[in-house]
């Protein structure tokens, strides 16, 4: 069965500075997708950055970058120029595609904290 | 405003009762996804729906059973309620296939069992 991984509970970052969320997962599976998932206070769920399996180069959206190494099964998520709005709960997603069905499987997150 | 809604928003009862949480996609999503999170943990993948079928089965309980209506609105229903079953329970709907599939996820509903 797969799984996804994130070992860290809490991370805390400076203003303006650059942190990087780690995740893991395990697949026997060639053909997936991973997805980070930002929920602030609000608990609303929101899509930060996408990455399919097969492409090797790492997604980018404006200040968030992944590092996806395939190999080792790790996808990772950095955030430059942090921002106060960026403290938020953290989720790593994997998502693979066995016979058409979609099936999303969450890490238990990491807590960002954004220090002033 | 993903433009997904759930209600209620906040439900709370007691232990072996059942209720009924209700979800409506955005217009024009065919497909519907029910999660659980319970306290300071990830998303449990519980079940999803597309254009009324059954599409596939993450870890739901056999005490809890979803359907998705003609008008694409779903249903998701909680019986024989436990303490552990509270947590927060998100409604997403999707558009697109592939990578290029994206959830919008509902604001949940917070479910507290007594």
């Amino acid at each position: 069965a797969q799984t996804v991984t994130q070992s860290q509970p809490e991370m805390s970052v400076q203003e303006a500075e650059t942190v990087t969320l780690s995740c893991t997962y395990d697949t026997s599976e060639s053909d997936y997708y991973l997805f980070w998932y930002k929920q602030p206070p609000s608990r609303q769920m929101i899509l930060v950055i996408r990455q399919e399996a097969y492409k090797q180069q790492n997604a980018t959206e404006n200040r968030f970058s992944v590092n996806f190494q395939k190999a080792a099964k790790s996808f990772s998520l950095k955030i430059s120029d942090s921002q106060l709005g960026d403290a938020a709960m953290y989720f790593c997603a994997y998502r693979s595609d066995p016979s058409g069905t979609y099936k999303y499987i969450f890490g238990t997150g990491t807590r960002l904290k954004v220090l002033a | 405003d993903s433009g997904v809604t759930q209600t209620p928003k906040h439900l709370i009862t007691a232990t072996g009762q059942r209720v009924t949480l209700r979800c409506s996609p955005r217009s024009g999503d065919l497909s519907v996804y029910w999660y659980q999170q319970s306290l300071d943990q990830g998303l449990q993948f519980l079940i999803q729906y597309y254009n009324g079928e059954e599409r596939a089965k993450g870890n739901i309980l056999e005490r809890f059973s979803a359907q998705q209506f003609p008008d694409l609105h779903s249903e998701l229903n909680l019986s024989s309620l436990e303490l552990g079953d509270s947590a927060l329970y998100f409604c997403a709907s999707s558009v697109g296939q592939g990578i290029q599939e994206t959830q919008y996820f509902g604001p949940g509903t917070r479910l507290l069992v007594l």
